[in-house]
């Protein structure tokens, strides 16, 4: 599986964006790319996924580089509840039957100040 | 509101007993559901596929007859942990992909907290 790399920690303050990095320098083609985020003791929760193109839904904005190795996750406005590790992972579309399967980095724990 | 769902969401047994955990799809059918592990301040580790109707599939490193698993229905598969000992504490989680999740969204269970005496 292509890998990610991401910062350890990031801090941001309340109601200011947050650009949440990740570089995918060996990603393929067939390769989408997922953000996840875990809040404490609770499962991870899908944030966004964009194969070429960015893309926006209400939670985030994913810009992605035009050579697609390295994406960017937006939080237009951290909220204290944003407070969470966030994980850039790449799903393979082609994997058939073993697509749900995740490998997970050690993401980007981000810090939420008030 | 959730569409996988676990339970229990917290349980303490005494070393050497087994312990039986769900993962269950609220809403929709699910033929293959994913088990997760995470330690302390550590990633999630995927454990296993879990195919409904035939044998989970383990990755690599993963004791097949230490974690069992069974996929019965297709709304409900089982992860038991038997014989548990201290070093198996640790949060379970599972996932399920939805229809329409081909390149989208997975879903998450709330996990399981697993702390054995």
């Amino acid at each position: 599986d292509a890998k990610t790399t991401q910062p350890n920690s990031m801090e941001s303050n309340e109601e200011e964006p947050v650009h949440l990095p990740c570089n995918h320098s060996t990603i393929s083609g067939t390769d989408y790319i997922h953000w996840y985020r875990q809040l404490p003791s609770q499962g991870p929760e899908y944030v966004i996924h964009g194969l070429t193109s960015n893309v926006n839904n209400r939670m985030a904005s994913l810009a992605i580089a035009e050579d697609r190795k390295s994406s960017t996750l937006i939080l237009h406005r951290a909220t204290l509840r944003d407070a969470a590790v966030y994980y850039c992972i790449l799903r393979d579309v082609n994997r058939g039957s073993t697509l749900g399967r995740l490998y997970f980095g050690r993401g980007t724990q981000l810090t939420v100040w008030p | 509101g959730a569409v996988v769902s676990q339970h229990p969401s917290r349980v303490i047994c005494k070393s050497g007993t087994s312990v039986k955990i769900e993962c269950r799809s609220l809403d929709f059918q699910a033929t293959t559901m994913f088990w997760y592990r995470q330690f302390p301040k550590k990633s999630l580790m995927l454990m296993a596929t879990s195919n409904e109707g035939s044998k989970a599939t383990y990755e690599q490193g993963v004791e097949k007859d230490k974690f069992l698993i069974n996929h019965a229905s297709l709304t409900l598969s089982t992860l038991t942990v038997t014989s548990a000992h201290p070093e198996d504490s640790s949060f379970y989680i599972c996932s399920a992909p939805r229809w329409g999740s081909l390149t989208g969204e997975l879903f998450f269970g709330e996990g399981s907290r697993l702390t054995v005496l």
